[in-house]
Parts: structure tokens; C-alpha cells; sequence
């Protein structure tokens, strides 16, 4: 069975901070992964996607992919309270359907 | 752009009626759209996978007679709730695929669909 697996949280993080969210998956197979920000209530919305291994930066946002380990994640750089929201982490390939993870929550405290 | 569109945002209805849901790409071609279902404080659940011109794909467990889904064209996919009853209370979302970008797994997700059912 193909799993994604976060941590639920909270993490809090102070305004200004460097917020690390990780994400470990089971299938090898897995070639594309993303990140998603759902806020509370709302869908969720599409923050960046990686494909390669390494890191890859997308203004405060930087997606790291590891596929020796198996694991994704996303720094935001600066912190604001209105990145507080719950990131999901998901993983694709070959134009299949994508597993999420149960996602992780994101405070950002004043 | 890959901007998707869902109708209504909310809608409330009494046990036993059929609610109709549509999903709309509304600037690009969606050679597959999705259906997920959120209760609150719950993860993502998908519900099926639809793809243009062909019967939908469900999950194991949902049942495909009460969810009937139809994907007439390559900007619209319809989620029908039959006979819904409280239990089917939830945020129900969509979301597309691209068809220029078919090599790849990026969905963008519609706006939900809250339905109480009384």
C-alpha cells in the first residue's frame, strides 16, 4: 500500500522563522511529489512541486527531495501568520493518481 | 491560469433528495479530474477519478450507484449525490489535471462544495 506520512503537529514557529515541514513516503515509484496549504475550511492550494532530487526554491518556499531516503520537505523562510495552515504532502507518477499525506499543522505565532 | 471552478459552494438539502455538483476547468483541458471528500478536522479522502468520456474509477468503499459521476467533456465533471442523508454531510472537492501536462501529476483543486444534509 503506497503511504505518505506526516506528522500532524501543531508546530509552532515564531514570526520571522524558518519553518521545516517533512514528509516520508513508501513507494519507490513515486516520481513527482507537491506540496499543497489548505487552509481551515478552504481547499487545498498547490504551493510547489518537485520532481528531481536536491532542492528546488520557489521565493520563501524551498521543496527538498531525497529519494535514497524517501523523504520530501518544505522550509518557509521568514514565517508569517498567514502561513498558518495545514501543509499536505502527496506523491505521484506516471500520470496516476496522487497519495496525500494526513497533513501537517502550521502556527505561526506573533 | 489552471484555475478550477466548483458549483455550488454551498448547498443544503433534506435526506433523500439528489444533490448535482459540477467541477469546471475553467482555462485549461482536463484530461482527468478528481473527487475528494473532507470531514472536518479529518484528512483528504478520495472518492473516484474521472476521466473524459469514460466511467469513473471509485475508491474502495464508496459506493457508485449513490455517487454517480460523469465527465462529459474535456472542462466539466459532475458529482451527483443520490438519496444523500446526513452522514453525507461533508466538504466534498475537486480537481484537474492538465492535458498538455498529462506527463504530469499536478492537480489543481476547486474551491469545495459544502453540503448539509438534513
Amino acid at each position: 500500500q503506497k503511504e505518505v506520512e506526516q506528522n500532524s503537529g501543531p508546530l509552532s514557529v515564531p514570526e520571522g522563522a524558518i519553518a521545516s515541514l517533512n514528509c516520508t513516503y513508501s513507494d519507490r515509484g513515486s516520481q513527482s511529489f507537491f506540496w499543497y496549504r489548505q487552509y481551515s475550511g478552504k481547499s487545498p492550494e498547490l504551493i510547489m512541486f518537485i520532481y528531481s532530487n536536491g532542492d528546488k526554491e520557489d521565493g520563501r518556499f524551498t521543496a527538498q527531495l531525497n529519494k535514497a531516503s524517501q523523504y520530501v520537505s518544505l522550509l518557509i523562510r521568514d514565517s508569517q501568520p498567514s502561513d498558518s495552515a495545514t501543509y499536505l504532502c502527496a506523491g505521484g507518477g506516471g500520470g496516476n493518481k496522487l497519495t496525500f499525506g494526513t497533513g501537517t499543522q502550521l502556527k505561526v505565532e506573533l | 491560469g489552471a484555475v478550477v471552478s466548483q458549483h455550488p459552494s454551498r448547498v443544503i438539502c433534506k435526506s433523500g433528495t439528489s444533490v448535482k455538483i459540477e467541477c469546471r476547468s475553467l482555462d485549461f483541458q482536463a484530461t482527468t479530474m478528481f473527487w475528494y471528500r473532507q470531514f472536518p478536522k479529518q484528512s483528504l479522502m478520495l472518492m473516484a477519478t474521472s476521466n473524459e468520456g469514460s466511467k469513473a474509477t471509485y475508491e474502495q468503499g464508496v459506493e457508485k450507484d449513490k455517487f454517480l459521476i460523469n465527465h462529459a467533456s474535456l472542462t466539466l465533471s459532475t458529482l451527483t449525490v443520490t438519496s444523500a442523508h446526513p452522514e453525507d454531510s461533508s466538504f466534498y472537492i475537486c480537481s484537474a489535471r492538465e492535458v498538455q501536462r498529462a506527463s504530469t501529476d499536478t492537480q489543481y483543486f476547486g474551491p469545495g462544495t459544502r453540503l448539509t444534509v438534513l
